[in-house]
């Protein structure tokens, strides 16, 4: 079954500088994807960035970059030179199967709370 | 825009009304999901949609329906309304993989039952 894994409940970063957020997963697909999504305290959901299984390259949007390791099953998201506004909460999702059929869930892990410091 | 709309923004009910959650989405998405949302346990799949009157229960579907019969429309039903129930409910709505599956989200529905 697929299961994600967010072992930071919580997390300070002074401004300025990089953080790293820990994600692991667990499937037993070849074809899966992954996500990170971000939860001010206003509460909408933020789509950040994407991997696919089969991209080769770590996927980069802006100061998010997903360092992508298959061997390990880990996505930890890399968000560079923190600013105030990237206090929030920070969710790791996967769907399986994206070639394979209609039923590919959604799951998401239980977050991390990013604080960042001036 | 993609937009995805969430009848409630706040609700209170009563332990045992019949309470029903809906949600819009405005970008002909086949697939749309109920999440719940609790501290320290994150959002959390109710049930999944991935066509008009197509269903599959999410991790826990226990005490909720759901009722698909339009694309655009899904709605999450508490036959009993529970304490327990109290939660954020959160809708979302992606397009179906292989394509891109970046999911869309409402605003939220604070659900508390009394």
């Amino acid at each position: 079954a697929q299961k994600i894994t967010q072992t930071q409940p919580g997390m300070f970063v002074q401004e300025k500088e990089a953080v790293t957020l820990d994600c692991t997963y667990d499937t037993s697909d070849q074809s899966y994807g992954l996500f990170w999504y971000k939860q001010p305290s206003s509460g909408e959901m933020i789509f950040l960035i994407y991997q696919g299984s089969y991209d080769e390259q770590n996927a980069t949007e802006g100061r998010y970059s997903l360092n992508f390791q298959k061997a390990r099953k880990s996505a930890n998201l890399v968000i560079s030179a923190s600013q105030l506004g990237d206090s929030a909460m920070y969710f790791c999702a996967m769907r399986e199967a994206l070639y394979g059929g209609a039923t590919n869930k959604l799951i998401f892990g239980t977050g991390t709370l990013l604080a960042v410091q001036p | 825009d993609v937009k995805v709309t969430q009848s409630s923004r706040y609700l209170v009910k009563r332990t045992g009304e019949k309470v029903f959650l809906e949600c819009v989405q405005d970008m002909d998405h086949e697939n749309m999901f109920w999440y719940r949302q609790d501290p320290g346990l994150g959002l959390r799949l109710i049930y999944f949609s991935y066509d008009v009157k197509m269903k599959e229960k999410g991790d826990i579907p226990e005490g909720y329906s759901v009722s698909r019969e339009k694309k655009e429309r899904f709605s999450l039903i508490l036959e009993s309304a529970s304490t327990n129930q109290t939660s954020m409910y959160l809708c979302a709505s992606s397009l179906p993989p292989p394509r891109n599956t970046e999911a869309f989200f409402g605003q939220g529905t604070r659900l508390t039952v009394v």
